[in-house]
């Protein structure tokens, strides 16, 4: 099955310095979806791309819709100490009922060190 | 975005029983769906839970593992059926509010240990 592989694994970053992440795939996904998850807590929607080179922001956070269509990218500026947790991207794909479903990434695990 | 319920938030269970989860939305939604996250991992699809007939499960999921129910547009239930210590993750609820191709929506789970 599809997978989507997100690097890095895990990181470590000073308060202050900007972020970048990114998520790859063996497939070609029409939606791609960025969410963080913290302890305790459901995955929260970060950002949602529809379009091949789509670039969108929300506050510090921006993100790419890769033109190959086979990957994505999450920039975080000037990171905060809340900004830990696990990142995860997602791709839309078509489920066995041809309906849509949901692939994850491998996720991001992300330390702010104040 | 939907207020999403999930019940209960954590339990702790013996080998052997059977578990429901409970998801409630706040609004009609368009779908529905369940997965699983093992510890330390990314979040598993189990089904696509589907308003008044059988749900669609994902390749390694089974009915008779994982029965859901769900009887109308807010409400929907997973069953995680004679568990094992290996069915210890969490649980959780997904929801698309509005046309087909918006993003999904999750409630904060239920942490499950099977002892």
């Amino acid at each position: 099955g599809q997978q989507l592989n997100q690097s890095p694994q895990s990181m470590f970053i000073q308060e202050g310095e900007d972020v970048s992440m990114n998520c790859t795939s063996s497939s070609i996904f029409n939606t791609w979806l960025w969410y963080k998850q913290e302890p305790g807590e459901g995955p929260v929607l970060l950002i949602a791309l529809y379009k091949a080179g789509e670039l969108t922001s929300n506050g510090r956070l921006t993100a790419q819709f890769g033109i190959t269509r086979k990957d994505s990218f999450l920039n975080i500026s000037a990171s905060i100490p809340s900004d830990v947790g696990i990142y995860f991207c997602a791709g839309q794909d078509t489920s066995s009922s041809g309906t849509y479903k949901y692939i994850f990434g491998t996720g991001t695990r992300l330390k702010v060190l104040a | 975005s939907a207020v999403i319920s999930q019940k209960p938030s954590r339990d702790i269970c013996q080998r052997g029983t059977s578990l429901t989860i409970q998801c409630q939305v706040d609004s009609q939604v368009t779908m529905m769906f369940w997965y699983r996250q093992q510890p330390g991992q990314s979040l598993t699809l189990i089904a696509t839970a589907n308003q008044g007939s059988e749900a669609t499960y994902e390749s390694g999921f089974v009915i008779d593992k994982f029965p859901i129910s769900r009887p109308n547009l807010t409400f929907s239930t997973l069953t995680v059926s004679n568990m094992s210590p290996e069915d210890s993750s969490i649980y959780l609820c997904s929801v698309v509010v509005g046309a087909a191709g918006q993003p999904q929506h999750f409630g904060d789970g239920t942490r499950l240990s099977i002892l």
